[in-house]
């Protein structure tokens, strides 16, 4: 069974560009889950798909970062305008309801 | 709300040593509980969690943990820890809606 794939694996870019990041769960996951991690820390949850709507995005700072699932299977997250503390690894997880999360092996971006 | 506090965010131990990793929650119900297991470079790999029943908790590669109320806590050991042990460990809970809230982590070293 093919696992939680994401892409790119690492990326640079200077503060104020933009970047996104693509994430294709695991075939037949209703759900799908956005987490930061920075450096030291554990991974924090932004934002959480239940097929193509969201359930829970309290944590997602809305005014630089946005996230879509357009047709309830892969998903993208955008960061316009980046900032330095958004040097994080960027984790996609999957899971069918109420069930064991998956995760993919994560976007490492640095902002200089 | 809900948090996870794991103590100390380095444990070392010596390869066949006993492997003790601490963790303490606080939640207004009793939360699922879970331990994940994170390589250098790849996404988080559940060891094994906590829901209902059974508070001793055997999970893979020989690690266990368990499951104690009175204390609010869920600490994972190991008899004999293995080279291929080394990596950063984090414990989370969850109330039941399937949304992780995790620890700091802990990078567990083992020395030959």
């Amino acid at each position: 069974e093919a696992g939680v794939a994401q892409s790119p694996r690492y990326k640079i870019i200077e503060k104020r560009q933009s970047v996104a990041f693509w994430c294709n769960p695991i075939s037949g996951h209703a759900t799908l889950y956005w987490y930061q991690q920075i450096l030291g820390q554990g991974p924090k949850l932004l934002i959480q798909f239940q097929n193509n709507g969201v359930v829970d995005d309290s944590q997602l700072p809305k005014d630089r970062f946005s996230a879509e699932r357009l047709k309830g299977v892969d998903s993208t997250l955008k960061i316009q305008p980046a900032k330095l503390e958004d040097s994080a690894v960027y984790l996609c997880a999957s899971s069918p309801p109420s069930d064991e999360q998956f995760f993919g092996p994560g976007t490492r971006l640095t902002v200089l | 709300a809900q948090s996870v506090t794991q103590l100390g965010s380095h444990v070392s131990v010596s390869e066949g040593a006993l492997v003790l990793l601490r963790c303490n929650y606080s939640s207004s119900v009793p939360p699922y509980l879970f331990w994940y297991v994170q390589y250098p470079n790849q996404g988080l790999q559940l060891l094994l969690k906590y829901t209902t029943g059974a508070t001793l908790v055997k999970g893979i590669n020989g690690f266990e943990a368990e499951f104690k109320k009175s204390e609010t806590s869920f600490h994972l050991t190991k008899p004999s820890a293995h080279m291929s042990d080394a990596a950063e460990y984090f414990c989370a809970v969850d109330q039941r809606g399937n949304m992780l809230t995790f620890g700091g982590g802990t990078r567990l070293m083992v020395k030959p």
